[in-house]
């Protein structure tokens, strides 16, 4: 079935460092692909998406590339601040569906 | 708009006890989804709605676990009987499904259950 694989955490990284968040996926033919993040005691956020192959998605600074070849979309951010601190998910929904498929999770700390 | 609403966000309770989780969606939203959070299985999703019907409920753990979405702006979980390992945090979502490929999936805060 269709799975999906975050870089284990935590991630701990002082503030204005560069973020890389490793995520691959396996699944049929074209799925979109999205990081949903999860601020403290809140639910979770769409960060950004891609629908397509190549297609880059951003928001926030955070951008993520959909790498058909690689089967993954990695999460990066050049300058990461205290306020990015947060759960970060790798998430797919196969071509047509309306399922979410979400990796582990991903816990990020910024220090100041 | 408030958002999806979930009540209540915290609920104690002890093993053997029913426990009820509801949940309004966004308005005009005709999807509903939940979801279950735990440390050692990450987020699963457990059944979803489309217009108030149950499309898929195979992440349903077992028959202690039922949900239902009697209109478009409620739904409830229940739990009946209630075990320790059903503690999680139990999100729900909503989302409106229309001709495009992807509608986002906005989620509530989630309730806190704990089963003693």
């Amino acid at each position: 079935g269709d799975s999906v694989t975050q870089m284990e955490g935590p991630v701990t990284l002082s503030e204005e460092a560069f973020l890389t968040i490793n995520c691959t996926y396996t699944a049929t033919g074209y799925p979109s692909l999205f990081w949903y993040v999860q601020y403290p005691g809140e639910g979770l956020q769409l960060l950004l998406k891609a629908t397509k192959a190549d297609d880059k998605g951003s928001n926030k600074g955070f951008e993520a590339t959909y790498r058909k070849e690689t089967t993954s979309f990695h999460l990066e951010k050049g300058s990461v601040q205290v306020s990015d601190s947060a759960v970060y998910f790798c998430a797919l929904s196969a071509q047509g569906a309306q399922k979410l498929v979400f990796g582990q999770g991903t816990r990020l700390t910024i220090n100041p | 708009d408030a958002g999806v609403i979930q009540s209540p966000r915290h609920e104690v309770t002890e093993m053997g006890q029913e426990v009820t989780l509801r949940c309004k969606p966004i308005s005009g939203h005709n999807s509903l989804f939940w979801y279950r959070q735990t440390m050692m299985r990450g987020l699963e999703l457990l059944i979803y709605f489309n217009n108030n019907v149950p499309i898929d409920d195979s992440g349903m753990p077992e028959d202690r676990f039922s949900a239902k979405m009697p209109n478009a702006s409620f739904s409830t979980l229940k739990i009946q009987p209630s075990e320790p390992r059903d503690s999680a945090v139990y999100f729900c979502a909503s989302s409106y499904r229309g001709g495009a490929t992807y509608n986002e999936q906005f989620f509530g805060p989630g309730t806190r259950l704990t089963v003693l």
